[in-house]
């Protein structure tokens, strides 16, 4: 049972913006810096975002990240079709002295 | 190009155990800490082990701390997770990662494209 909770599903049409959240405690995304990773189809996970909002080369600047609290949230503007995927927050907690994943959010364009 | 190629996983009855390789190429391997992830058939991520470049730092997930063992040889660009008293719920797909950053404030880049373990007799 993951200690990051994410909605397990979010939608949108082609050009929109869908928001993704992913909520912790202080040990965890209160403390500590928040990654994004994304998982298409069959394939292995790739680094989204990281250190809470910045992009590695080859990430379109449509892909965003914030932190509040011990609160974190993925933005995706202008949707596209190749934005389907599983998207899953990350960071370390200072509790569990590990390395922590959210539940996971399945992304649907509609 | 950065590369990360697992291999070892297979079919292995509860009880039994396995020893999972990842060779690393692209980069200077000893420079880095790498870790384990897995990803049960369905479901999402799990986290498993780190190890720091020099092998003096090792941290696990309670969920295998005491069966997982995880090492790494420098000289021949490998990372290895050695894993004993396998259950059913160990069936996955187990990702090698890179890790960037600091010890806690770290992230994974890149992924191993993943070996599949079953347990089942």
């Amino acid at each position: 049972q993951s200690v990051l909770t994410q909605p397990p599903s979010a939608s949108g049409t082609p050009g929109q913006r869908v928001t993704i959240s992913c909520s912790g405690s202080t040990s965890n995304i209160g403390s500590n810096s928040v990654n994004w990773y994304q998982q298409l189809p069959g394939t292995a996970p790739k680094l989204l975002i990281y250190t809470f909002n910045q992009r590695p080369s080859g990430v379109p600047d449509r892909f965003s990240g914030s932190t509040s609290g011990t609160s974190a949230s993925l933005a995706i503007d202008g949707l596209q079709s190749d934005d389907e995927a599983d998207y899953y927050c990350a960071t370390w907690d200072d509790s569990l002295n590990g390395y922590v994943f959210g539940t996971g959010t399945k992304v649907t364009v509609l | 190009e950065v590369q990360l190629v697992e291999s070892g996983g297979g079919l292995v009855q509860p009880g039994g155990s396995l020893r999972l390789s990842c060779a690393a190429s692209g980069f200077t391997f000893s420079s880095y800490s790498m870790n384990w992830v897995r990803q049960a058939p369905g479901k999402g991520l799990e986290w498993l082990s780190y190890i720091s470049s020099s092998s003096k730092t090792l941290y696990y997930a309670d969920s295998v701390k005491g069966r997982f063992t995880i090492s790494r040889d420098n000289a021949k660009n490998s990372l290895y997770l050695q894993m004993t008293s396998l259950r059913a719920e160990d069936t996955a797909v187990y990702y090698c990662a890179r890790d960037l950053g600091g010890v806690v404030t770290n992230w994974f880049d890149p992924w191993g494209q993943g070996t599949l373990v079953t347990v089942s007799s």
